[in-house]
């Protein structure tokens, strides 16, 4: 069974600051997803990363992939309120079609 | 956006009375999805198809029954809601390979 496991899962920083989210799962996989969710909304899209090594950027958020590690990081860069979601990360295992979820890290900015 | 829709957004039932949630999407994309989301729990798979007429299990199927008839609309049946039942239902399309999910609006079901 492919565990998906996301630390921190509740997490409160101020503006400015920077932090990390980390995804780590248990098989063979190169194939990883982010998903931000904001309250009583659907997910949203944000990264897919395909390879080892894979890093991508949008505005104050990066991910990257570490197949090797099993690992996958969300990093914050001066963190905004806009940024206040919970985060999901999803792995596709190589040997399947489906997506197994992370339970989410919920991120609250603050002033 | 991509096209998906659900139907109905909201529902509140019965325990031991049938319940169908729609899935329909205009993107004319090869997989379809049905995941429960529950606090505590992340996003957990019920039953996702890959074809017409061609569905799977997932990691949470039992008492949950789909059907594909048309590539754009995934229907999933609770044959008899329960309690536990009680969720949120989000149904996501892809096109394969390695494209992302992209997830529809949401059906809340609170079965009484």
């Amino acid at each position: 069974e492919l565990k998906v496991e996301q630390n921190p899962l509740f997490l409160s920083m101020q503006e400015g600051k920077n932090y990390t989210i980390y995804c780590n799962y248990s098989t063979t996989s190169d194939r990883l997803y982010w998903y931000r969710q904001d309250p009583g909304k659907s997910l949203e899209s944000l990264f897919v990363l395909l390879s080892n090594g894979a890093v991508k950027q949008e505005g104050r958020l990066m991910a990257s992939l570490d197949t090797k590690a099993r690992l996958s990081t969300l990093h914050i860069t001066a963190a905004v309120h806009d940024l206040s979601a919970t985060y999901f990360c999803a792995v596709e295992p190589n040997s399947g079609y489906a997506l197994n979820f992370g339970k989410g890290t919920s991120l609250l900015v603050t002033p | 956006d991509a096209g998906i829709t659900q139907s109905p957004r909201h529902k509140v039932t019965e325990t031991g009375t049938p319940v169908t949630l729609r899935c329909h999407q205009t993107e004319n994309h090869r997989y379809m999805y049905w995941y429960r989301q529950d606090p505590g729990h992340g996003l957990r798979l019920i039953h996702y198809s890959y074809g017409v007429k061609d569905t799977d299990k997932g990691e949470v199927s039992d008492g949950y029954s789909v059907s594909r008839s048309k590539t754009e609309d995934f229907l999933l049946t609770l044959e008899s809601a329960t309690s536990s039942q009680t969720s949120v239902y989000f149904c996501a399309i892809s096109s394969g390979g390695w494209e992302t999910q992209y997830f529809g609006p949401g059906t809340r079901l609170l079965v009484l």
